[in-house]
């Protein structure tokens, strides 16, 4: 079974619409990151959240980490779709930056 | 900068065939892992190093062999390919952003890897 699990697995929205991407991991997370990939293409870093209620923003897109750093929040504002792709959590797993443990993704569909 | 780069980019083999991807960054990254990517299960890490003549496996090791003789390159073998390996192989490495603390810093990914086995 996943660590770590995303809802909604899929999600379609209408362009300017608000939306949110939820990570909850049944282990205290000790990092939790987000990617974001387009069909074909590598990850794209998001953003990386390590302490609980930590939150952080890039241009509309906001992420929180929960007190107990057990779930992660994606929220996307005002959504366009060049937001559309896949959005990926991971967590960080032992000792090294290199392992992350990846929930199955949320495929994020923005219609004009 | 090249940043992680992966060759090739698609690939056909027949089953029992073997093959190298190739994995190669340029930022000096300590940090280096393959994961390969399936529908409805996610990145799944296969192999991992953390330093040159340095590595160790993940979750799913098993058909697959890595070595890590330079900082800069990593690449995945597959001694006799199955079709359970038909996949889309990722590579990443990464650096601490804080030196004292090796699970910060974010995971560079190259574009990825389309192997088909037959």
């Amino acid at each position: 079974s996943q660590e770590l699990e995303q809802s909604p697995q899929s999600l379609i929205v209408q362009e300017g619409k608000n939306l949110t991407i939820n990570c909850t991991s049944s282990k205290t997370l000790y990092g939790l990151y987000w990617y974001k990939q387009k069909y074909g293409e590598g990850l794209i870093f998001l953003m990386m959240l390590q302490k609980g209620g930590e939150e952080k923003s890039h241009e509309k897109i906001t992420a929180k980490l929960d007190e107990k750093k057990q779930q992660s929040s994606l929220h996307i504002t005002a959504s366009q779709p060049s937001h559309a792709g896949i959005y990926l959590c991971g967590a960080v797993r032992g000792t090294s930056g290199s392992r992350l443990t990846f929930g199955e993704g949320t495929q994020l569909t923005v219609n004009p | 900068n090249a940043g992680v780069t992966q060759t090739p980019k698609f690939q056909v083999l027949k089953t029992g065939q073997s093959m190298t991807l190739q994995c190669a960054q340029d930022m000096n990254h300590e940090y280096m892992s393959w994961y390969r990517q399936d529908p409805g299960m996610g990145l799944r890490l296969i192999h991992y190093s953390v330093g040159a003549g340095i590595t160790d496996q993940g979750e799913v090791p098993n058909g697959y062999n890595v070595s890590r003789s330079t900082t800069e390159d990593f690449p995945l073998r597959l001694l006799s390919a199955a079709p359970s390996q038909t996949s889309v192989y990722f590579c990443a490495s990464s650096y601490p952003s804080d030196p004292g603390d090796p699970n910060t810093g974010e995971l560079f990914f190259g574009e990825g890897s389309r192997l088909t086995v037959l």
